[in-house]
């Protein structure tokens, strides 16, 4: 079965340059959610889209912003990237928001 | 904010050992997920729990949803190699909180053959 897709699965970035990550959910799923996950940690919430609206917001810095697309896919964009921005970034899907959300494998964001 | 507090944090045991690990919260929770995470890997959903007092069973995975709500325990029975990961139990409250999952600290487990 198809599953969540993210690109890239991994990115090297400096200081205070920007980053686009890119999700793209299961078929049919209409809601996405992106999280972080810092090493020995579990994943926080960052923010979450409905039918291409925002529908949830967590611990999301000012600098990160995202967005779900008409195909249904979301990017997740982070500027003036901080050392402490190192981390997994998951993004997971479900159908509506009260289904289990499937997640993917992740982009393993370093920042040097 | 909810948290959930996960335990044991780690455990290590022999092969076909049984193994017990459980999360509590003092907020409500509508559902509760249990996920496996490999390194390098996203957690995949091993078990979803929708009502109260529910008992639902996974291959050799079984987990319940406490009466109350506020908890939730996952066993693996006759544990294997294979098992060996980071299992996360996450809670979805529903209202102003739709669709944000709250995740357990995780309970590490390693199986020895």
């Amino acid at each position: 079965a198809a599953g969540v897709i993210q690109s890239p699965r991994h990115l090297i970035k400096e200081k205070r340059e920007t980053a686009t990550l890119k999700c793209y959910p299961i078929p049919r799923h209409d809601t996405v959610y992106w999280y972080q996950q810092g090493p020995g940690q579990d994943p926080q919430f960052l923010i979450s889209f409905y039918e291409k609206m925002q529908s949830d917001k967590g611990s999301i810095p000012d600098r990160f912003s995202a967005q779900q697309f008409s195909d249904y896919h979301s990017e997740l964009n982070m500027s003036s990237l901080e050392l402490g921005d190192s981390a997994l970034y998951f993004c997971a899907s479900s159908l509506g928001g009260s289904q289990p959300q499937h997640f993917g494998d992740g982009t393993r964001l370093s920042i040097l | 904010g909810q948290q959930l507090n996960q335990s044991p944090q780690s455990m290590f045991i022999q092969e076909g050992e049984d193994v017990s690990m459980n999360c509590t919260s003092s907020s409500i929770f509508n559902t509760w997920l249990w996920y496996k995470q490999d390194p390098g890997e996203g957690p995949v959903l091993l078990i979803a729990l929708y009502k109260a007092g529910e008992l639902t069973s996974n291959g050799r995975l079984t987990a319940q949803f406490g009466i109350t709500r506020k908890d939730s325990f996952l066993n693996i029975s006759a544990s294997i190699p294979s098992d060996v990961g980071i299992y996360f139990c996450a809670g979805l409250a529903g209202g102003t909180s739709y669709g944000k999952l709250t995740f357990g600290q995780g309970t590490i487990l390693t199986v020895h053959p």
